[in-house]
C-alpha cells in the first residue's frame, strides 16, 4: 500500500519564477491538503482539494494555486516566487467526511528560492 | 490558528517514559486532540488522537483530562529514535477540520 508521495524532493528556483510541486495521495484517499513549513516553524495550511475543487484555504496569497486530478493526485503552483517562499512543502492525504480521520503526510519538497 | 500550548523543549532519558503536556483550554466539545511528530526534515507522522477518553496504541498513550482542557502524550519507553518535534493539535468543525500546527515540543532522548 503506497503512502503519500511527492516530487521533486528538492528544487531551486530564482525570484520571480514559477514552480509546480506534485503529490500522489495514499491509496484509497480522496482529499489532498498542502502545507508550507518554514525553517523552525510548524506546518502552515495552504489549501485543501476534494473532488477536483479547492474546498478550504488558509491565509496564503493568490500566487499559490492548485489542482486536483481525477485520480486524486494534486499539484501546487506558486507564481512570482519570493525569497520568503523558501520552505518545505508538505502534502497530506485523507478521506473526506469524517472529522476524526487522520491525515497522512508525504516526505515533502524542499524549495529554495534564490 | 493553533489552539494549543506546548513547552518548547524537553529531555528524556532513554528507556524512561516521556510525558509531553499540552494545554487546549478553549477546546470545544466536538473537537479532537491529535498528536503528530516530525523527525528532522521529514513529513509529520500521525501518533494518536482522542476525543475525551484515554487512548492507547502501539506507539503511545493519550491521557485527556476530564475537563478536556489539557492532555498528555506518553511514550512509555523512549528510544533515541523518538527524538523529534511533537505537535499537539485540536481539530474539529470549528477549525474547518484542518490541522493547525503550532511550534510543538522538541523532545530529545538522551542515551
Amino acid at each position: 500500500d503506497a503512502g503519500v508521495t511527492q516530487s521533486p524532493t528538492h528544487l531551486i528556483k530564482t525570484r520571480g519564477q514559477q514552480v509546480t510541486l506534485r503529490c500522489s495521495p495514499k491509496s484509497g484517499h480522496d482529499t489532498v491538503s498542502w502545507y508550507q513549513q518554514a525553517l523552525g516553524q510548524g506546518p502552515q495550511f495552504i489549501f485543501q482539494y476534494y473532488e477536483e475543487e479547492e474546498r478550504q484555504r488558509g491565509n496564503f496569497p493568490d500566487r499559490f494555486s492548485g489542482h486536483q486530478f481525477p485520480n486524486y493526485s494534486s499539484e501546487l503552483n506558486v507564481n512570482a516566487l519570493l525569497l520568503g517562499d523558501s520552505a518545505l512543502y508538505l502534502c497530506a492525504s485523507s478521506l473526506i467526511g469524517l472529522s476524526y480521520n487522520e491525515q497522512f503526510f508525504g516526505p515533502g519538497t524542499r524549495l529554495t528560492v534564490l | 490558528d493553533a489552539k494549543t500550548t506546548q513547552p518548547t523543549s524537553m529531555d528524556c532519558a532513554e528507556g524512561r517514559a516521556a510525558n509531553l503536556p499540552c494545554n487546549h483550554s478553549t477546546i470545544s466539545g466536538n473537537e479532537y486532540v491529535y498528536w503528530y511528530r516530525q523527525i528532522h526534515s521529514q513529513g509529520p507522522q500521525y501518533i494518536i488522537h482522542g476525543l475525551k477518553n484515554n487512548e492507547t496504541n502501539e506507539m503511545a498513550s493519550l491521557i485527556i483530562t476530564e475537563d478536556r482542557k489539557s492532555s498528555t502524550l506518553i511514550l512509555p519507553h523512549a528510544t533515541l529514535r523518538d527524538t523529534a518535534v511533537y505537535y499537539c493539535i485540536v481539530r474539529g468543525p470549528n477549525t474547518g477540520n484542518q490541522f493547525y500546527f503550532g511550534t510543538g515540543t522538541s523532545l530529545t532522548v538522551i542515551p
